[in-house]
């Protein structure tokens, strides 16, 4: 099956920073989500992007379908944004497309 | 985005006794609904696809006999987990999606067995 690897698994940053996140995959997709799981452990969805950039407030993802990745970009990081975040792809696009789950970036915004 | 609820939120339950997970699709239409498990500090494992009307179908590894699901209405969808043991606690997560290819996932429901 397709392998998703994510990095870094583990960061720690200062209320402010910056930081991107990368996810790489092992064969082509044509469905691919970024998502925040919460302390909590709820899902939020923060971006549907099997290709090209998206932006939303303080967050932006980029992926490159041919080269098999997808970047998540944070800027001015809060405390909310403390969690983990998942990428998660499908070959096929659909309701019924089956996702495979990334090893996960778990985010630790210090104050 | 759409809304998916699950419950309870939380169950504990004595070893032996089986436990019913409800994933419930509140302003969308769901003909397939997808059940995840997911160990402390670790990624989701899709565990089974549920399909309304139909039965559902199992990742490899996974004892459709120890997860029945039923996927009665187009809002509702089912986890039943069986004779449970220690070694089933885990956090349940399900997820559907509308009428886009986004996929909208549940609360989540954390199973204690002792």
């Amino acid at each position: 099956g397709i392998q998703v690897e994510q990095s870094p698994p583990d960061l720690i940053l200062q209320e402010g920073a910056n930081s991107t996140l990368r996810c790489n995959f092992s064969d082509s997709v044509n469905n691919l989500q970024w998502f925040h799981q919460n302390p909590w452990g709820q899902l939020i969805n923060l971006f549907y992007i099997p290709s090209g950039t998206k932006q939303n407030g303080r967050l932006s993802a980029t992926t490159v379908a041919t080269e098999r990745y997808s970047l998540l970009y944070i800027s001015s990081s809060q405390t909310t944004d403390s969690g983990v975040y998942f990428c998660a792809v499908a070959l096929n696009t659909g309701t019924a497309s089956k996702l495979t789950f990334g090893t996960g970036t778990r985010l630790q915004v210090t104050l | 985005g759409a809304v998916v609820s699950q419950h309870p939120s939380r169950v504990i339950c004595k070893s032996g006794t089986s436990v019913k997970i409800e994933c419930r699709s509140l302003d969308f239409q769901a003909t397939t609904m997808f059940w995840y498990r997911q160990f402390p500090k670790k990624s989701l494992m899709l565990m089974a696809t549920s399909n309304e009307g139909s039965k559902a179908t199992y990742e490899q590894g996974v004892e459709k006999d120890k997860f029945l699901i039923n996927h009665a209405s187009l809002t509702l969808s089912t986890l039943t987990v069986t004779s449970a043991h220690p070694e089933d606690s885990s956090f349940y997560i399900c997820s559907g999606g509308g009428h886009t290819d986004t996929q909208y996932f549940g609360p989540g429901t954390r199973l204690t067995v002792l």
